[in-house]
């Protein structure tokens, strides 16, 4: 079984353009949660889809947005990027929003010059 | 809101000596709480979680956590860690309803050989 895959892995921009990160679930799996990863800030939660409607968003401004296909895969977009937006972009999915954890994709790489 | 204090940010030991990294989270009257694992370049891995029943669980490669409500902690423990346990070791809980994850800032595990 395949898990959750993230492309690109690694993504250069400069700052003031817009980046795409996108995400496949698990099979089967219907919620995806994005999370950015920041040199020494732990993981903050981004946003959060399940059938395709957001259900939950973090503490980030509007530039961060996303969405899922009908096909459970989503997709993060960030305008307007600032060097800070500089980071690890994880997608994770669940089955559902169980009390269960989540699975983890090996993440985005995203370097703003 | 959940949050999660991770104590200790690097925590260095001796191959085959004990460890402890500490999680406290803040109290809710019901919480799910999980720990994840991620090593060098690579996604969050969990390792083990507590959803109900014993407060004791264990995952497959040594790792023990244990619930202690009074205390609102969930404290990972090993009692003789490897060299391949290097990792940076991450407490995460979620309240029920629609709440993401949330995380701790993580705790690097060196050990030495």
């Amino acid at each position: 079984e395949a898990g959750v895959t993230q492309s690109p892995t690694h993504l250069i921009k400069t700052r003031g353009q817009q980046a795409t990160l996108r995400c496949s679930p698990i099979s089967g799996h219907t919620s995806v949660y994005w999370y950015q990863q920041a040199l020494g800030l732990g993981l903050q939660f981004l946003l959060w889809y399940d059938e395709g409607e957001e259900r939950n968003r973090g503490n980030f401004p509007p530039r961060f947005s996303g969405r899922q296909f009908p096909n459970y895969s989503s997709e993060l977009n960030v305008n307007a990027l600032e060097l800070e937006d500089s980071a690890l972009y994880l997608c994770a999915s669940s089955q559902g929003h169980r009390e269960g954890g989540y699975t983890f994709g090996s993440g985005t790489r995203l370097t703003v010059v | 809101a959940q949050s999660v204090t991770q104590l200790d940010s690097q925590v260095p030991v001796f191959e085959e000596a004990p460890v402890e990294l500490r999680c406290n989270y803040s109290s809710s009257v019901s919480v799910y709480l999980f720990w994840y694992v991620q090593y060098p370049n690579q996604g969050l891995q969990l390792l083990l979680k507590y959803l109900s029943g014993s407060t004791l669980v264990e995952s497959i490669n040594g790792f023990e956590a244990e619930f202690n409500k009074s205390q609102t902690s969930f404290h990972l423990r090993k009692p003789s860690v490897h060299i391949s346990d290097t990792a940076e070791y991450f407490c995460a809980v979620r309240s029920s309803g629609n709440t993401p994850l949330v995380f701790g800032k993580g705790t690097r595990l060196s050990v030495i050989a």
